[in-house]
């Protein structure tokens, strides 16, 4: 696709129920991010992926939160238990090449439009 | 670790007047800077950056300089539209190595005709 699509646009939840947030980055980006984003704040950084291996978690709130990306492309992101601090707006970002590499311009993250999840 | 202060709103201007939105950072190494906008129902979308001191990032009549003595990266637009209207978010990136989105808490911007 053109862009990066989650899915879904919204969920609502009931406390203590496990959900999963689906990302589809742009075709062919290495690294995906996943943020999350507060009512009134801006989005704050979960984890992070290079191809199927996520790099860096060190954003993720609690062990409830658990985030893959098995071949590289799609990702997921789970939340078991659900608690009502976990409504927020879920951002997924992808970019063309990896972190790191020496003499890369740095990469520009594209958005989706994030899912907006409920906690009830 | 980083952090970036970005000016509270919201903001009301009226068409065609000068905006400035501030935006201070703190960070470890040279981060590179961005500005990224949030029109309604819509996704996060860059709207400029800027990867070295001094250097001008600028799109769209929105302009924004790079001031590492100051730890600064204001935004600027010499005539709003009603167009602008949306939330801007201030944010900054590491180091290679370390590319993870450090954003400010954005500030929500309404033109009025």
């Amino acid at each position: 696709g053109a862009g990066v699509s989650q899915s879904p646009r919204y969920k609502v939840a009931k406390r203590g129920q496990d959900v999963a947030l689906r990302c589809d980055p742009i075709s062919g980006h290495v690294s995906l991010f996943w943020y999350q984003q507060a009512l009134g704040q801006g989005p704050e950084f979960l984890t992070y992926f290079q191809n199927e291996a996520q790099l860096d978690k060190s954003g993720l709130p609690s062990d409830r939160f658990f985030a893959e990306r098995p071949e590289g492309s799609v990702s997921t992101l789970k939340i078991q238990r659900t608690q009502q601090e976990d409504s927020a707006v879920y951002l997924c970002a992808s970019s063309q090449a990896r972190t790191g590499a020496q003499g890369l311009a740095k990469n520009i993250q594209y958005f989706g439009a994030g899912t907006r999840l409920s906690v009830l | 670790g980083d952090s970036v202060t970005q000016m509270e709103g919201p903001v009301t201007l009226s068409e065609e007047a000068f905006l400035t939105i501030n935006c201070t950072y703190t960070a470890t190494g040279y981060p590179s800077l961005f500005w990224y906008v949030q029109y309604p129902g819509e996704g996060l979308q860059l709207l400029l950056k800027a990867t070295k001191a001094d250097d001008k990032g600028s799109n769209k009549g929105f302009e924004a300089t790079y001031r590492k003595e100051t730890t600064s990266f204001h935004l600027e637009k010499g005539s709003v539209q009603v167009s602008d209207s949306a939330v801007y978010f201030c944010a900054l990136s590491g180091d290679f190595g370390n590319e993870k989105l450090t954003f400010g808490t954005g500030t929500r911007l309404t033109i009025i005709p």
